[in-house]
């Protein structure tokens, strides 16, 4: 069963606008963490934000905040202000701390940014 | 301050030769994880290592693959007798470990051509 899912494989954006990318999961593990990673053309792997699962607060970090719903099993991310350089694949990931510690990926979503 | 070092970034391997793939973790860091990504597809995990363990490595082909983190120097990651299907991109990633929640660094990546 996929521990990670993200629903969007594609998706335009016109500059400027938020954008919000998709992502549920599945753990019965109490403790967690959610990640989202940007993987430009270039191919490297930058990390962008982090979630706990007993983090009261959604967490933000600049123009990305993540929209945790934790009974819903959601970690969305949201861009506000999207930029050209924002164009990348955006990867969802989860690590389960009962578990083994190693960390899920999602199938990740190609954002396109349109000038 | 390095990250994450992966080398080499670009491998060229005819059919049936040996590949190998290192990864120096962040400094402090006692945890590695080795993922594989295919074109156009997510990372999928191989094997999660400690100094001298191999903690999971149930993503790892039974065949041909094999890693490795000694005591001292990096962490290799070693495929004997490549095949036009191992060309692809590995990750290397590193973490403290400990049950500690937090992201785990990535390297630039190792892209794999076997021709």
């Amino acid at each position: 069963a996929q521990k990670i899912t993200q629903t969007q494989p594609g998706m335009f954006v016109q500059e400027k606008e938020a954008v919000t990318l998709d992502c549920t999961y599945d753990t019965s593990d109490p403790s967690y963490g959610l990640f989202w990673y940007k993987q430009p053309s270039s191919g490297e792997m930058i990390f962008l934000i982090y979630q706990g699962s007993y983090d009261q607060q959604n967490a933000t970090e600049g123009r990305y905040s993540l929209n945790f719903q934790k009974a819903r099993k959601s970690a969305n991310l949201v861009i506000s202000a999207s930029q050209l350089g924002d164009s990348a694949m955006y990867f969802c990931a989860m690590r389960e701390m009962n578990r083994d510690d190693k960390i899920i990926f999602g199938k990740g979503t190609r954002l396109h940014i349109l000038p | 301050n390095a990250g994450v070092m992966q080398n080499p970034r670009h491998l060229v391997r005819r059919r049936g030769q040996e590949a190998r793939l290192r990864c120096s973790p962040m400094k402090g860091h006692s945890h590695v994880y080795w993922y594989r990504q295919l074109p156009e597809e997510g990372l999928k995990f191989m094997v999660y290592l400690q100094k001298e363990n191999i903690i999971d490595e149930s993503g790892m082909p039974k065949e041909r693959f094999s890693a490795e983190f000694p005591k001292e120097g990096p962490s290799i990651l070693r495929i004997q007798q490549v095949v036009r299907g191992d060309s692809a991109a590995y990750f290397c990633a590193s973490s403290p470990g400990g049950g500690r929640l937090i992201e785990a660094f990535f390297g630039q990546g190792t892209r794999l051509t076997v021709v």
